[in-house]
């Protein structure tokens, strides 16, 4: 059975701290790996990543994936309150576009 | 303005009566697709469709149809709800390069309780 975990579950951290957020999976026929940010709302895109060792960035965020470990990483720096949120990693598969999601980190930045 | 509609918002109904749920968006992508986001679960895909006419089911498709007519279109159809159909569920759509997906739009999402 497909699997996506991410660690940890819950993260609370202080304003300007750096998170490292965690994606592993299990999927067969994988082609790609999204992370999203989703506040109290509807989930936005942050990255998708398809080859190994190549840094996804935007801004105080980045992203790398492993396709030998099966294993993603979310980087976020200098986090601020409004990085509070859930974070949410996706695994697309070849056969017909399939995603499926990981349960989410809930991440709390405090002033 | 680039988005993704779903109707109604917030929905309160009871077990067997027949409901759908709309989903339209604006961007011409070929790929839509519904999921279903439930504590401790995470986000569960339920059908996507890669373009008008093609459907095909996600992780947890039982109890759900769908039809995609129209491109703009998905409506997701709960021919009779049961209370463990009470769930937040999200609609959103993408553009293909080639097959490979690329940034999904969610809807704001529909919150349903079937009592």
């Amino acid at each position: 059975e497909d699997k996506v975990v991410q660690s940890p579950l819950s993260l609370v951290v202080h304003e300007g701290d750096t998170v490292t957020l965690n994606c592993s999976y299990e999927v067969t026929n994988f082609r790609s790996l999204l992370w999203y940010k989703q506040e109290k709302k509807a989930p936005t895109f942050l990255f998708m990543l398809t080859s190994s060792g190549i840094e996804k960035k935007s801004g105080r965020l980045s992203s790398i994936l492993d396709k030998k470990e099966l294993f993603s990483i979310l980087n976020i720096t200098a986090t601020q309150t409004g990085d509070s949120a859930v974070y949410l990693c996706a695994v697309e598969r070849t056969s017909g576009s399939r995603l499926t999601f990981g349960e989410g980190t809930q991440l709390t930045v405090n002033p | 303005e680039a988005q993704v509609t779903q109707n109604p918002r917030y929905l309160i109904t009871v077990t067997g009566k027949k409901l759908t749920v709309t989903c339209s968006q604006n961007m011409n992508h070929e790929y839509m697709s519904w999921y279903r986001q439930d504590p401790g679960l995470g986000l569960r895909q339920i059908y996507y469709s890669m373009n008008v006419e093609v459907t095909d089911k996600g992780d947890v498709p039982e109890g759900y149809k769908v039809s995609r007519k129209e491109k703009r279109n998905f409506p997701l159809i709960l021919e009779s709800p049961s209370p463990n159909q009470t769930s937040l569920y999200f609609c959103a759509s993408s553009s293909l390069t080639g097959t490979l997906l690329s940034e999904q739009y969610f809807g704001p999402g529909t919150r349903l309780t079937v009592t």
